[in-house]
């Protein structure tokens, strides 16, 4: 079975410009996540989609970071206009059906620098 | 959700000892996963074990979960160079949507 996909794997940019990464989840997951894993540290939750409606979004910065999951498959996650702070690998992860027991499987993620 | 801490934060040792990492959290749980992260393979789930079990057992993997002390451990046996990892553990809370919060990790090396 097909893993989930990211891309870019790669961006650089500079502070105050906007950049987007796209997610397509594992085929049938209804929930889908998106971490910001800066390095040291684990990965945090942004956002938990479950189709397309949004369950968790409390550590989202919301006044720069959105979210979107179309049609319940794929999500993009958007930053505007990006901090150096913002630099991280952000992952993308799905799972069955987003109860605690379920399996999270995870991408390959993102890996943003902002200069 | 809640987090879960690991200790210590690092771990070296070397190929064929065990090596043994902790978990502690601080609400009831239903269940708590591993996973572990390196850089080839990324995030991956390891073990899962419930909160009615004391003990599970998946190939070199062992993991114990005492919820009177509200911890767990994971024990790796026979290490390989490619068990060098980071590895989280991640409390499930007991009803509802469930989201994973991580946290530091233990750092494992191990050197041939």
């Amino acid at each position: 079975e097909a893993g989930v996909a990211q891309s870019p794997r790669y961006k650089i940019i500079e502070k105050r410009q906007s950049v987007a990464f796209w997610c397509n989840p594992i085929s049938g997951h209804a929930t889908l996540y998106w971490y910001q894993q800066i390095l040291g540290q684990g990965p945090k939750l942004l956002i938990q989609f479950q189709n397309n409606g949004v369950v968790d979004d409390s550590q989202l910065p919301k006044d720069r970071f959105s979210a979107e999951r179309l049609k319940g498959v794929d999500s993009t996650l958007k930053i505007q206009p990006a901090k150096l702070e913002d630099s991280a690998v952000y992952l993308c992860a799905s799972s069955f059906g987003g109860v605690s027991t379920d399996t999270q499987y995870f991408g390959p993620g993102t890996r943003l620098t902002v200069l | 959700s809640q987090q879960g801490e690991e200790d210590p934060q690092a771990l070296s040792i070397q190929e064929g000892e065990n090596a043994t990492m902790n978990c502690s959290y601080k609400t009831s749980i239903n269940n708590l996963q591993w996973y572990r992260q390196n850089s080839g393979r990324g995030l991956v789930h390891l073990i899962l074990i419930r909160s009615n079990e004391r003990e599970k057992h998946s190939g070199r993997l062992r993991v114990t979960l005492d919820t009177s002390k509200k911890s767990s451990s994971l024990l790796i046996t026979a290490s390989r160079a490619a068990d060098t990892a980071s590895y989280f553990c991640a409390p499930g809370r007991r009803s509802g949507y469930s989201t994973l919060t991580f946290g530091k990790g233990t750092m494992l090396l191990v050197s041939p």
